[in-house]
């Protein structure tokens, strides 16, 4: 069974660092692109970033690019997030997402994990 | 960036009732579109990929159709487990945009 599992949320202030972790089970990690997506209180759904199964192709969002960085460790079978100077606007649930293919340039998630919560806040 | 736009926002109905969702692009996106279900503080789940094909295990009262820039999600007899918010999303081109939702309420 495909199994999800974020940590790495928390409170942080504006301007501070963050990495977030996504722990993959039940499946052969490394076969497949990764993403991570973001939802801020009461509101939508946003496509953060997402990896391909080997690492060499990544995409951002232009909201978070040149400040966050995803990473996979497909040894350790988990997906990163590196968030650096962080805004009140990245308050979210951070959520991974498994993908269908190995590539990237597919839909987000046929599975994702339960989600994890940043707070931007001074 | 492309523009993701559904209708309604809001939708009331009842159990047994046939739905429908749209979901407009602001370009052209060929087939390229996911549809997903959320309930409150849960994940999002994928019930439909490349517009019109069902995800394994999702039932068949759900379907989806369209291409181009215009999009419908259609659930034919809704089931009291289908009240949630449902979104398209777009993944012909960086970044892959998500509509801004459907809450789909009992009336």
């Amino acid at each position: 069974e495909v199994h999800l599992l974020e940590s790495g949320g928390g409170v942080v202030q504006p301007g501070g660092s963050l990495r977030l972790s996504c722990s993959a089970s039940g499946f052969t990690f490394s076969t497949y692109a990764m993403t991570w997506v973001r939802q801020a209180p009461g509101k939508g759904l946003e496509w953060v970033s997402d990896i391909s199964g080997g690492g060499g192709d990544t995409h951002y969002a232009d909201s978070v690019k040149g400040r966050f960085t995803i990473s996979r460790d497909n040894s350790k079978n988990t997906l990163y997030l590196q968030m650096n100077s962080l805004r009140d606007e990245d308050t979210a649930v951070y959520y991974c997402a498994k993908g269908p293919y190995t590539s990237t340039g597919a839909y987000t998630g046929d599975y994702w994990g339960q989600g994890t919560l940043v707070t931007v806040s001074s | 960036d492309i523009q993701m736009t559904q209708s309604p926002s809001t939708l009331s109905a009842s159990v047994g009732d046939r739905v429908t969702v749209t979901c407009r692009a602001s370009q052209s996106i060929s087939s390229w579109l996911a549809w997903y279900q959320q309930k409150p503080g849960k994940a999002p789940n994928l019930l439909i990929y490349k517009a019109s094909s069902l995800e394994s295990g999702v039932p068949s009262r759900f379907s989806g159709s369209g291409s181009g820039t215009e999009f419908t999600l259609t659930i034919s007899s809704l089931q009291p487990d289908d009240f949630a918010t449902y979104y398209c999303q777009q993944y012909n081109t960086y970044p892959h945009t998500f509509g801004q939702g459907t809450k789909l309420e009992i009336k």
